[in-house]
């Protein structure tokens, strides 16, 4: 299994632009999330899913889409970048149930200027 | 703002000593859970706690839970250069959805 993997791992952004943060799973995981960690902070949840068709917002969802069409596919997206978007954003996912360890992603690392 | 807090900050020890990071936390939860990310990577899972349980061992790593006083603490027991690295608490709520972060602590283990 490859795990969460994401893309691009890095990527500079103009001011305005958008783009997608794309992140797949091939663990079958019903729960996806989006984090963004900014420097020496901790990880901040902007979105997540239980399931396909099921999103909902987190702690920063503000500047962010997503959607969940599959199981295994949950993109980001940023509408209209904004310096203060830049970070390092992380995906993860896990199981349902009582499993509850997260498996995360190497991360994207966004610069918008 | 986050669910979590971490204390302290940075911490730093020499191999062979034991580190101890501390945890609080805001709302009920339905397990506490330990990450640890070196430099530049992502996170990986370390151990979980759930709220009905106490203490938990793993390893060289001892984790308590005190739902009383939402807090908790990470113990590695004769560290080693290898541990340095930031680690996160994190929290899941009664609804089990989503985790919660805390800030961290990064930890230095000088050989």
């Amino acid at each position: 299994n490859a795990g969460v993997t994401q893309t691009p791992k890095f990527q500079v952004l103009k001011t305005g632009q958008s783009m997608t943060l794309q992140c797949a799973q091939d663990m079958n995981h019903e729960y996806m999330s989006w984090y963004r960690q900014d420097p020496g902070m901790g990880l901040r949840l902007i979105h997540y899913s239980v399931g396909a068709g099921i999103t909902d917002q987190g702690e920063v969802p503000n500047g962010y889409n997503v959607s969940r069409s599959t199981t295994e596919d949950f993109p980001l997206r940023l509408l209209s970048a904004a310096p203060s978007q830049t970070s390092v954003y992380f995906c993860a996912s896990r199981t349902g149930g009582t499993q509850e360890t997260q498996y995360f992603g190497p991360g994207t690392r966004l610069l918008v200027l | 703002s986050q669910q979590g807090e971490e204390d302290p900050q940075a911490l730093s020890i020499q191999e062979g000593e034991n580190a101890t990071m501390n945890c609080s936390y805001k709302t009920s939860i339905n397990n506490l859970q330990w990450y640890r990310q070196n430099s530049g990577r992502g996170l990986v899972h370390l151990i979980l706690i759930r709220s009905n349980e106490r203490e938990k061992h793993s390893g060289r790593l001892r984790v308590t839970l005190d739902t009383s006083k939402k807090s908790s603490s990470l113990l590695i027991t004769a560290s080693r250069a290898a541990d340095t690295a930031s680690y996160f608490c994190a929290t899941m709520d009664t609804g089990r959805r989503a985790l919660t972060f805390g800030s961290g602590t990064r930890l230095q283990v000088q050989p």
